[in-house]
């Protein structure tokens, strides 16, 4: 199947700094990408679709802000967490579906980033 | 919007069958997902099912989706310790590119 990576797949930052978070897809062309977060012992919820060459759509309640999007190319979309708090401290975990296989709407998950903001 | 519902705890001896459920609110959901995560990990997709279909079989994994009442359920035959995991059941919507919604999960505990 299709492989999405992220980077850095474990990061530590002080608070009030910013983080950078890559999501690629390696062997495919992705237009649209999916960024979630996870809780511990939770679920994953969606934080925003990320569109390549355009504004990223945002689900209620998160900070377009705080938490930067941008799909600059086909393969590679990056999410910044700015200014970074404790409550933060997450797994965030992208998804990317490849349009290429014909009929099926199957996604991809990368990884995931784990987030720990002290 | 979309709800997901699942059982969060299933423990089953080694060998046996597990069977995870899931109800979803959303009927236009064209593809059903089901997929496993292990500890701090990410999300490894397990199978998936169409709407227009009612079982779908591969190797140990079968899907039964019961439409009418929007019921998915996942069976994992001859379980093994390496099943142990969180399962999550994840509709889709019926464009293109919509994102998953996820159940909570559906943790799997296997005992040998």
């Amino acid at each position: 199947g299709a492989v999405v990576s992220q980077h850095p797949s474990w990061v530590i930052c002080k608070s009030g700094t910013s983080v950078k978070i890559e999501c690629r897809s390696l062997d495919f062309q992705a237009t649209t990408m999916f960024w979630y977060r996870q809780f511990p012992k939770q679920s994953l919820m969606l934080m925003a679709t990320s569109n390549e060459g355009s504004k990223a759509t945002y689900e209620q309640g998160v900070e377009k802000d705080k938490f930067l999007i941008n799909h600059a190319s086909l393969t590679l979309s990056t999410l910044t967490v700015t200014s970074a708090h404790p409550e933060d401290s997450s797994f965030y975990i992208c998804s990317a579906r490849d349009p290429g296989t014909s009929g099926s709407y199957e996604q991809y998950f990368g990884p995931g980033t784990r987030l720990t903001v002290t | 919007g979309e709800d997901v519902e699942q059982s969060l705890f299933l423990s089953v001896r080694e060998g046996d069958s597990s069977v995870i459920n899931c109800t979803y609110t959303d009927s236009s959901s064209t593809y059903l997902y089901w997929y496993k995560q292990e500890p701090g990990a990410g999300l490894q997709l397990l199978t998936y099912i169409f709407s227009n279909m009612d079982m779908k079989q591969d190797q140990r994994l079968t899907v039964l989706l019961n439409k009418k009442d929007k019921h998915l359920s996942l069976r994992i035959a001859d379980t093994q310790t390496g099943d142990s995991a969180i399962y999550f059941c994840a509709p889709q919507g019926k464009q293109a590119g919509t994102a998953l919604i996820f159940g909570k999960g559906t943790t799997l505990s296997v005992s040998s």
